[in-house]
């Protein structure tokens, strides 16, 4: 079965500390995948995508995320946190030939703590 | 900046209700899109349109229909409203059929049935 996982509900980390959220997905198809965050009271905002080409994205604010395919992962990363990147995270793919659906993870709720 | 306005931000029903979530974009996008978020769960698809008149299932589309008679227009109808509805309603807007990384999210409608 197709799937997303984000194991990590709640990420504490203090500000300037390197973070790292996980992201894994199960499939035997191709797959095109997306972080999204959301701030408070707002909607999501793409922070970056991998489609093909070079495994490592960079996208807004800093973050950065790597494509690994043999263990089925992009997890996202950001060597410097600041208190505005508190907000929920979420990985999202897209399973080629399945139709074309965008299945999210549960979410990683990310607190950056002075 | 393209927008996905979400017509309530906070809507209070009573069980047994028709409920109307109302979603316009303005950039002539061809897809929108409903989801729900839930604690613990992520973002679920419910109902995506590729254009006008033209409606999907997507994950979970029990208790819910929907309505594109125009293309800036998609809207969300629970026709009786139950308490386990109780969540918040995200819609998405997408100029390119496919194309995910275009996707443009309202700022939600939390829907509290009572």
């Amino acid at each position: 079965a197709q799937s997303v996982t984000q194991l990590d509900s709640q990420v504490p980390v203090f500000e300037e500390a390197p973070v790292e959220l996980r992201c894994n997905y199960s499939s035997s198809v191709s797959v095109y995948l997306f972080w999204y965050v959301q701030y408070p009271n707002q909607g999501l905002q793409l922070l970056l995508k991998y489609l093909s080409g070079s495994t490592l994205v960079k996208g807004i604010n800093g973050f950065e995320a790597e494509f690994n395919k043999s263990q089925t992962s992009f997890h996202l990363r950001k060597p410097s946190v600041h208190i505005s990147d508190t907000a929920e995270y979420f990985c999202a793919v897209r399973f080629t030939g399945g139709g074309n659906k965008l299945t999210f993870g549960t979410g990683t709720q990310l607190k950056v703590e002075l | 900046d393209v927008k996905v306005t979400q017509s309530s931000r906070y809507l209070v029903k009573r069980t047994g209700e028709k409920v109307f979530l109302e979603c316009v974009q303005d950039m002539d996008h061809e897809n929108m899109f409903w989801y729900r978020q839930d604690p613990g769960l992520g973002l679920r698809l419910i109902y995506f349109s590729y254009d006008v008149k033209m409606k999907e299932k997507g994950d979970i589309p029990e208790g819910y229909s929907v309505s594109r008679e125009k293309k800036e227009r998609f809207s969300l109808i629970l026709e009786s409203a139950s308490t386990n509805q109780t969540s918040m309603y995200l819609c998405a807007s997408g100029p390119i059929p496919g194309q995910y990384e275009k996707l443009f999210f309202g700022s939600g409608t939390q829907l509290s049935v009572l």
